[in-house]
């Protein structure tokens, strides 16, 4: 079974500052997806970044972008120029990409705390 | 558009009512899903719908019964709920069961008393 961990229970950052939060995965398959989650005290589950395994190449999306070693089965996401706003809970999850996979397997999270 | 809603906000129950969560998407998305998740913990699977039928039910007590009306509706049914059923239920949707992004609801926060 795949597992998910996110060793970094709480991290802090000053406003305007980066910030990486790290990930590492355990999987045995060569095709699958992984993903940041961001959690906000507003509850609502918001998609930060989508890797796909097969692409070599690093996701960005405007100021986040990730750290993706498929050998080493790390996945870390950075926060550039870090706003009030990204103050939240963080989850990484893994998803197989076999037919049928339905399941998304969540980290333990990190949570985000930006100092003003 | 990637807006799942749900309703109500905030319900409150007693271990003897029978309530009902609901969950809406106009995306066209044809895989709906319902977790739960604890404080401080990462959400949990419960159900899995895909094009309407159920598909994954994660070994959930029977007091918990969902249902998808049409492909884009889904339900969860409340009967006779213990308080360690408190916790935050969440809607999600994807295009397809296994290949797309899951898009979450705003969630609704569950009090059993």
């Amino acid at each position: 079974a795949q597992t998910v961990t996110q060793s970094q229970p709480e991290m802090s950052v000053q406003e305007a500052e980066t910030v990486t939060l790290s990930c590492t995965y355990d999987t045995s398959e060569s095709d699958y997806y992984l993903f940041w989650y961001k959690q906000p005290p507003s509850r609502q589950m918001i998609l930060v970044i989508r890797q796909e395994a097969y692409k070599q190449q690093n996701a960005t999306e405007n100021r986040f972008s990730v750290n993706f070693q498929k050998a080493a089965k790390s996945f870390s996401l950075k926060i550039s120029d870090s706003q009030l706003g990204d103050a939240a809970m963080y989850f990484c999850a893994y998803r197989s990409a076999a037919p049928g996979a339905q399941k998304l397997v969540f980290g333990q999270g990190t949570r985000l705390t930006i100092n003003p | 558009d990637t807006e799942v809603t749900q309703t109500p906000k905030h319900l409150v129950m007693g271990m003897t009512n029978k309530k009902s969560l609901k969950c809406e998407q106009h995306m066209g998305h044809r895989a709906m899903y319902w977790y739960k998740q604890k404080a401080k913990k990462p959400p949990e699977l419960m159900f899995v719908y895909s094009y309407e039928k159920l598909s994954i039910n994660e070994s959930v007590p029977s007091r918990f019964s969902p249902e998808c009306p049409n492909s884009s509706l889904l339900n969860l049914h409340l009967h006779a709920l213990q308080p360690e059923d408190s916790a935050l239920y969440l809607c999600a949707s994807s295009q397809d069961s296994s290949l797309d992004t899951q898009y979450f609801g705003p969630g609704t926060r569950l009090t059993v008393l």
